[in-house]
């Protein structure tokens, strides 16, 4: 099993809040990703980094910000909620070495009331 | 314009039966295609990966097969078991970035009856 972990794993707060989601892996990889996953549809990429103080946004327009401070942690921050960022949110890695294979966390399922 | 597609959206099938999920897709210059499972809550875990000039690749008894000339795939699933009740995803791979860009299929979500 891979080395990425996310918390919360399950997060229900209202609206106008505020919210990181927090990725951290061991396994030192330089590409980190954040991924928005609704119920039966495709992964979207919404922000990725090649390495610390690098972060770049993916394909899917997202609101949220994240920071690279450190190579291991790539946190994900709403500054204010709402309902239409209720989504599975789901963080991964990868390095040259793995062949393009991303491991992925167990994700954080985000409800916004 | 990039994309996965992958049929059929769902399925259901018995104990111990096999099943073939299939994928296809027009992502180019082609890398690699990678077949993930994830299970409900889950982050995907990468099931098999298959290059260019790879045909079959197994995986216990999971068996993915690649047509790249066709840019299509599937996935074989030998004697089901509950436990392989999930999602499972085709995931292309294109050479021309260095991110190692990946193009998601919205996957096949099975479900094993006893």
């Amino acid at each position: 099993e891979a080395d990425i972990y996310q918390t919360p794993r399950y997060l229900v707060i209202g609206t106008g809040k505020k919210i990181t989601l927090e990725c951290s892996q061991t396994m030192g990889h330089d590409k980190m990703y954040w991924y928005q996953q609704d119920p039966g549809m495709e992964l979207h990429l919404i922000h990725y980094s090649y390495g610390v103080n690098s972060t770049e946004k993916g394909d899917l327009s997202s609101e949220s910000t994240v920071s690279r401070i450190r190579t291991e942690h790539f946190p994900l921050t709403l500054e204010s909620a709402r309902p239409s960022h209720t989504s599975q949110y789901l963080c991964a890695s990868s390095d040259e070495g793995t062949a393009n294979e991303q491991f992925f966390g167990p994700g954080t399922r985000l409800t916004v009331l | 314009k990039n994309q996965v597609e992958q049929s059929p959206q769902s399925l259901i099938i018995l104990e111990g039966k096999n099943c073939t999920l299939q994928c296809n897709y027009t992502v180019s210059p082609f890398s690699n295609l990678r077949w993930y499972k994830q299970d409900t809550g889950r982050g995907p875990v990468s099931l098999t990966i298959m290059t260019f000039s790879e045909n079959t690749k197994s995986n216990g008894r999971y068996t993915a097969t690649l047509d790249a000339d066709t840019k299509q795939s599937s996935l074989h699933i030998t004697a089901s078991q509950l436990s392989d009740s999930a999602s499972y995803i085709c995931v292309v791979s294109d050479r021309g970035s260095t991110l190692g860009r990946l193009y998601f299929g919205r996957g096949t979500q099975l479900t094993v009856w006893p």
